[in-house]
């Protein structure tokens, strides 16, 4: 079936910008999530949203990061006033139940570039 | 909360070699550890995982060993091909259901 699916693939932004990026999970899946990663670097967790449960916002690096979420499906991570620090890829996964031991499948991912 | 060390951060092996990367974990809770591989400009893709519950997990040439008790675990890939070069990440489930990620491998196989 259909993979996890992120928009745009590319955006190039001004500073002070805001954007919108998507995600569209799994069909099914109850669990997504949003991380970062900036070039040659690691996976940083942002947010995780667990069906119709309070999203897990322990990893929004600032005020200026909010995501929501629909039920189960389509997701969208806002930045506001994009700095450059803020450019990386922005990568979103899924997975089924969102259980301790579920496995996370990962979206193509956005890359960001913050002029 | 968790927190995971990945060693090396590159690896240079010769084709047909074996390949071994080592991570630890802090939080004794954690009882899910899955090792993500990511080619350039690729997202990252499930190699292979392994539950708290067992302690050794292997798919062809590649293998998983979890010692709980050392809370490390380790992904060891036999016979190594050039297109096994990519970055490796492994991570454990720490609170949360949140998945915490190591600084990632580099493994370069050379032919």
């Amino acid at each position: 079936g259909a993979g996890v699916s992120q928009s745009p693939s590319n955006k190039v932004t001004e500073k002070g910008k805001d954007v919108e990026l998507r995600c569209d999970p799994i069909s099914g899946h109850t669990a997504l999530y949003w991380y970062r990663q900036r070039l040659g670097q690691g996976l940083e967790f942002l947010i995780y949203f667990q069906g119709n449960s309070a999203p897990d916002k322990s990893g929004l690096p600032s005020d200026r990061f909010s995501a929501e979420r629909t039920g189960e499906s389509v997701s969208t991570l806002t930045i506001q006033r994009t700095q450059q620090e803020d450019s990386a890829v922005y990568l979103c996964a899924s997975s089924l139940v969102g259980g301790r031991t579920d496995t996370q499948y990962f979206g193509p991912g956005t890359r960001l570039t913050v002029l | 909360g968790e927190n995971v060390e990945q060693h090396p951060s590159t690896l240079s092996v010769q084709e047909g070699d074996s390949a071994v990367i080592k991570c630890t974990y802090s939080d004794s809770a954690s009882n899910y550890f899955p090792w993500y591989k990511q080619e350039l400009g690729k997202r990252p893709q499930l190699i292979i995982d392994i539950r708290s519950n067992v302690g050794e997990k292997k798919d062809q040439r590649i293998a998983v060993t979890l010692n709980k008790t050392a809370k490390h675990f380790s992904l060891h890939i036999t016979e190594t091909q050039p297109e096994d070069s990519a970055v490796y990440f492994c991570a454990a489930r720490g609170y949360g259901n949140k998945l915490v990620f190591g600084a990632g491998t580099i493994l370069r196989v050379k032919s």
